[in-house]
């Protein structure tokens, strides 16, 4: 069956350090890969879109690797700070008509000071 | 910037009443979609429209149906409301075209049915 898997758990980390989120997926082709954050009660705003024949994508703080092979991207927020606390989550395109997006449940994060 | 503007942050409606969620997007995007997002589950696609009067289900279509008549406007509507369609509902729209598939979701709305 398809599945998208991000982090089960929230993640708490500490200010400053680097933030490391997970998205596996299973029996989907995506030809891309985005991610999203979600500020609670509020529609998820995209941070970035990566392409199958990219490795890394970078911007500002944010970096996401995407691995075909391993059927994985991380998401990572370098330097983070408590700003950064909300909901992460991935999306996959599988380059069909229509751009539908198929959404993994989310990772919550909580950066402390 | 896009704006993606959702007529009601909060509605509350009886079991049984005809429920009209109204989105508008003001980028002339090809594009709209509609989601639910419930704890546990994340966000399930309802429906979705990539042209004028074109709509095709999402996961979950079950007592649900949509309307697109003008570019702008997604309307979701929800037949015979019942207590397990209470949730948030998100509206989003993208541009279109292979990998312009970034979504700009509304601020949602949040649907209680008594």
């Amino acid at each position: 069956s398809q599945k998208i898997e991000q982090n089960s758990e929230a993640l708490n980390i500490q200010e400053g350090k680097t933030a490391t989120l997970t998205c596996n997926y299973t029996n989907y082709s995506p030809a891309y890969l985005q991610w999203y954050r979600q500020d609670p009660g509020r529609g998820p705003v995209f941070l970035l879109l990566i392409r199958e024949n990219e490795k890394e994508k970078r911007k500002e703080r944010l970096k996401v690797t995407f691995d075909t092979t391993l059927k994985q991207s991380l998401f990572h927020i370098t330097a983070s700070q408590p700003a950064d606390s909300a909901t992460y989550l991935c999306a996959l395109d599988e380059g069909n008509q229509g751009g539908k997006l198929i959404f993994g449940q989310g990772t919550e994060l909580s950066v402390k000071p | 910037d896009v704006k993606v503007t959702q007529s009601s942050r909060y509605l509350v409606k009886r079991t049984g009443e005809k429920v009209f969620l109204e989105c508008v997007q003001d980028m002339d995007h090809e594009n709209m979609f509609w989601y639910r997002q419930d704890p546990g589950l994340g966000l399930r696609l309802i429906y979705f429209s990539y042209d004028v009067k074109m709509k095709e289900k999402g996961d979950i279509p079950e007592g649900y149906s949509v309307s697109r008549e003008k570019k702008e406007r997604f309307s979701l509507i929800l037949e015979s409301a019942s207590t397990n369609q209470t949730s948030m509902y998100l509206c989003a729209s993208s541009l279109g075209g292979r990998g312009n598939t970034e979504a700009f979701f509304g601020q949602g709305t949040r649907l209680t049915v008594v």
